[in-house]
């Protein structure tokens, strides 16, 4: 059975500061995607960054960095210099579809970040 | 250019009582998925469609049905609604037939 696992629930950082969010998924499939999204409180899940299974090159964008780790089966997520528009609820999510076989994303519960002035 | 429109925003329904909920997919888009988002938790996968085709199915019970239209538009729908059945539901379109998905902005259902 696929699950992610987001093992911090609540974060508070102060301006400035880095932080990481933490996921940990399972999966029993050699192709996969790896997803972040994030959730302001209004409502919409913000699409952040898709990784295929094949590719373990950890990316860059702008003060966003994602690590992609296959041997620990994690795929984390560091907010460099967080500002307070950072503040918002952050998921992982995994599908273990392949391209035009349809597509479930499995979500894990969600790390909410707080950034304080 | 939109993005994923949903409609109503927000509804409160009463126990036993049936909802439909209404998306619009990005232009082009043609695959359109279900969520559902009870406070305090991640989305919990629904429905996919893709060209007028259910192509996934979460573990819901069958009082949830789905339907895509010929324009690619959705409507989700919920009969004998519980009071577990409140949460904020998510519409999410892709281009192609897989886990490539943009969101709306959620209906945001409570049943009293």
């Amino acid at each position: 059975a696929q699950k992610v696992t987001q093992a911090q629930t609540e974060i508070s950082v102060v301006e400035k500061e880095d932080v990481t969010l933490d996921c940990v998924y399972e999966t029993r499939d050699t192709t996969y995607y790896l997803f972040w999204y994030k959730q302001p409180p209004s409502g919409e899940l913000v699409f952040l960054i898709r990784r295929n299974s094949f590719d373990e090159q950890n990316e860059i964008s702008g003060r966003y960095s994602w690590n992609f780790q296959k041997s620990t089966s994690s795929f984390n997520f560091t907010i460099t210099a967080s500002q307070v528009v950072d503040s918002a609820v952050y998921f992982c999510a995994l599908s273990d579809m392949i391209y035009n076989q349809g597509g479930k994303l499995i979500f894990g519960q969600g790390t909410e970040l707080s950034v304080k002035p | 250019d939109a993005g994923v429109t949903q409609s109503p925003t927000h509804l409160i329904k009463t126990r036993g009582q049936q909802v439909t909920l209404r998306c619009s997919p990005i232009s082009g888009h043609k695959s359109v998925s279900w969520y559902q988002q009870v406070l305090g938790q991640g989305p919990q996968f629904i429905f996919q469609y893709y060209e007028k085709e259910e192509r996934g199915r979460g573990n819901f019970p069958d009082r949830f049905s789905a339907r895509q239209f010929p324009n690619y538009s959705s409507e989700l729908n919920v009969n004998a609604l519980l009071l577990g059945d409140s949460a904020l539901y998510l519409c999410a379109s892709s281009l192609v037939d897989g886990p490539w998905a943009f969101f709306g902005q959620g209906t945001r259902l409570t049943v009293v």
